[in-house]
Order: structure tokens, then sequence, then C-alpha cells
């Protein structure tokens, strides 16, 4: 069974701080997506890592895909309280399935 | 591009009673929707994945009986929650797959459904 394990589970930090979340399984991914959502919403792609090793940036938010593709991890510059969410990394499961981590419920505090 | 919407955004019903979600792709065919549910706090699970003009294949542990699937057309399924209970009460989630994607199939999700059973 593919799984994958966030964390941590919740993450609270000042506005101005920098913050890893990490995603991990003990099994090899063909990729990973990194979601965000908002309460009461539904989760929004942030990005989709595909390469051993491979280093994406979106603004403030750094994603890493490991060299083995079993982990991934989001780093965030400069927190700000816009980034408040949950964040859930997905990974596929056979055909067109994706299995999500439990999430890490991320909240900044201005 | 790639919107999904989902209708009602919220509902709450008697218990014993049956209510219909509706998932839409707006802009484009989906050959394939997910229905997910998530609870308080907690992550996104699969229940069903749903294909145009065919039966829903159910992950293990949800009742295909209780959870009604039904994907007409290329831009619609329905998940009908039969004869609800308050432990039915949850968050619902459609995603839809375009199959026209040049990377991976990217899911693209609703917006939800809140439903609440008293």
């Amino acid at each position: 069974t593919q799984l994958l394990e966030q964390s941590p589970q919740f993450l609270s930090i000042q506005e101005g701080e920098n913050l890893t979340v990490y995603c991990n399984s003990s099994s090899v991914f063909s990729s990973l997506q990194w979601y965000r959502q908002e309460p009461g919403e539904g989760p929004v792609l942030l990005v989709t890592v595909v390469t051993g090793g491979e280093v994406k940036k979106l603004k403030r938010l750094t994603f890493q895909f490991g060299d083995a593709r079993k982990d991934s991890s989001l780093h965030i510059t400069a927190a700000q309280p816009g980034d408040t969410g949950l964040y859930l990394c997905a990974g596929p499961k056979g055909a067109q399935k994706l299995v999500f981590g439990q999430g890490t419920r991320l909240t900044i505090n201005p | 591009g790639a919107v999904v919407s989902q209708h009602p955004s919220r509902v709450i019903c008697k218990s014993g009673t049956s209510v219909k979600i509706e998932c839409r792709s707006l802009d484009f065919q989906a050959t394939t929707m997910f229905w997910y549910r998530q609870f308080p706090k907690q992550s996104l699970m699969l229940m069903a994945t749903s294909n145009e003009g065919s039966k829903a294949t159910y992950e293990q542990g949800v009742e295909k009986d209780k959870f009604l699937i039904n994907h007409a057309s290329l831009t619609l399924s329905t998940l009908t929650v039969t004869s609800a209970h308050p432990e039915d009460s949850s968050f619902y989630i459609c995603s839809a797959i375009a199959g026209t994607s040049t990377f991976i199939d990217t899911q693209y999700f609703g917006p939800g459904t809140r439903l609440t059973v008293l």
C-alpha cells in the first residue's frame, strides 16, 4: 500500500518566519503533487514534481522532490497570513487515482 | 480553464432522506470523475471513480448502495447519499480529469459540498 506521511500535522508560526513541511513514503512515486486547501473549499494544485532531485519555486514557496522519489518537501520563506491553510501532498495510485497525505494544517499569525 | 463546479455548496437534511450532489466540468469534457469525502481536520479519502457511461468503481469499505454515483455525460457526475444518517455528515469533494493533459492526468477539484444530516 502506498502511503504518504506528512509532518508536521499542525504548525503555527509568526509572520515572517520560514518553515518546511515534509511528505515521506516508503514507496517510489513517479510524481508528487502539492495542494493547498482553504476552509470550505476544494484543494488547489500548487505544483507537480516528476524528476528525482527536482526543485521548483513558486514565489516564496520552494518544492523539492527527493532523489529517490520517495519524499518531497515544501519550504515557505517569510510566511504571510495568506499562506494559512491545509497543505496536502498527493501521489498517483494506480491508473489516474491519487493518494493523499494526511495534510499539514498551517497557521501564520500576524 | 478547467473549472469544476459542485451543487449545492451546502445542504442540511433530515436523517433517512436522500441527498443528491452534482459535479460539473464547466469548460472541458471529463473522461473520469472522482468523489472524495473529507472529515473535519482530516485529509481527502477517495470514495469512488466514475467513468462516463459505465458503473462507478468504489473503494474498499464504501457502500455502493448507499452512495449512488451516476456519470450520465462527459460533464456531469452525481453522487446520491441514500437514507442519510448523521455519520454521513461530511465535506464531499469531486474532481475531474480532462483526459487531454500533456502531462500526468491532472485532477481538477470542485469547491466541495458540506452535507449535514440532522
